[in-house]
């Protein structure tokens, strides 16, 4: 079956520009994270959607960042003003995770993998 | 604040050897446990979890790991490993209790030479 799915792949960027990047999530999956994986580290968590409602944005490092999932399915991370260390792999899973389900494990796209010049 | 410490960052074996990949976390309340592997040009997969019961749990192709509660460990073993086991393996932890996130460590590198 499908997998969460990532556009696009890849996004090179100059500095100053703004970006978007998109996440489709399996299908019926309530919820729905972000990450950010910089090079030779682990994914960081960024921000957590449950439907349409962002639940948590604790990780996001700067107002600059804005994630948004209006209808409770696909999801865009913006990024604004972009600056070099905001290079990275932008990592989006999803997860059945409703309240009454809620030790489901979180499935992962493959990225998109932005470069700022 | 909650962290994951894997201590090998990178490791090399040779094919029929065995593994143990060490993964220690910071929290101490009640968490949920995984391993994620990620194979050269693929995205994160599964390999194995940890929610509750038998601290032993088994994954996917041989893999399997152990919660020691009294440790704040969950290594990650395999008695032989193959040249397809050449990846990079995560850790990562959840807490329970009104937290989704996880939170990762920083990989550690598996090279396994034919």
């Amino acid at each position: 079956g499908a997998g969460v799915s990532q556009s696009p792949r890849y996004k090179v960027a100059k500095r100053g520009q703004d970006v978007a990047l998109r996440c489709d999530p399996i299908s019926g999956h309530v919820s729905l994270f972000w990450y950010q994986q910089a090079l030779g580290q682990g994914p960081e968590f960024l921000t957590y959607f449950q439907n349409e409602a962002q639940l948590d944005k604790s990780g996001l490092p700067s107002d600059r960042f804005f994630a948004e999932r209006p209808e409770g399915s696909v999801s865009t991370l913006k990024i604004q003003r972009t600056q070099q260390e905001d290079s990275a792999v932008y990592l989006c899973a999803s997860s059945l995770g409703a309240v009454l389900r809620p030790n489901q494990p979180q499935h992962f796209g493959d990225g998109t993998r932005l470069s700022i010049l | 604040a909650q962290s994951v410490s894997q201590h090998n960052h990178h490791v090399i074996l040779s094919e029929a050897a065995s593994l143990e990949l060490g993964c220690n976390y910071s929290y101490g309340g009640t968490v949920n446990l995984f391993w994620y592997v990620q194979y050269p040009g693929q995205h994160l997969q599964l390999l194995l979890k940890y929610f509750s019961g038998d601290p032993l749990v088994k994954g996917i192709k041989g893999f399997e790991a152990e919660f020691i509660k009294s440790k704040f460990s969950f290594n990650l073993r395999k008695p032989s490993v193959q040249w397809s086991d050449t990846a990079e393996y995560f850790c990562a932890v959840k807490r329970v209790g009104g937290f989704q996130k996880l939170v990762f460590g920083t990989g550690t590198r598996l090279l396994v030479s034919p």
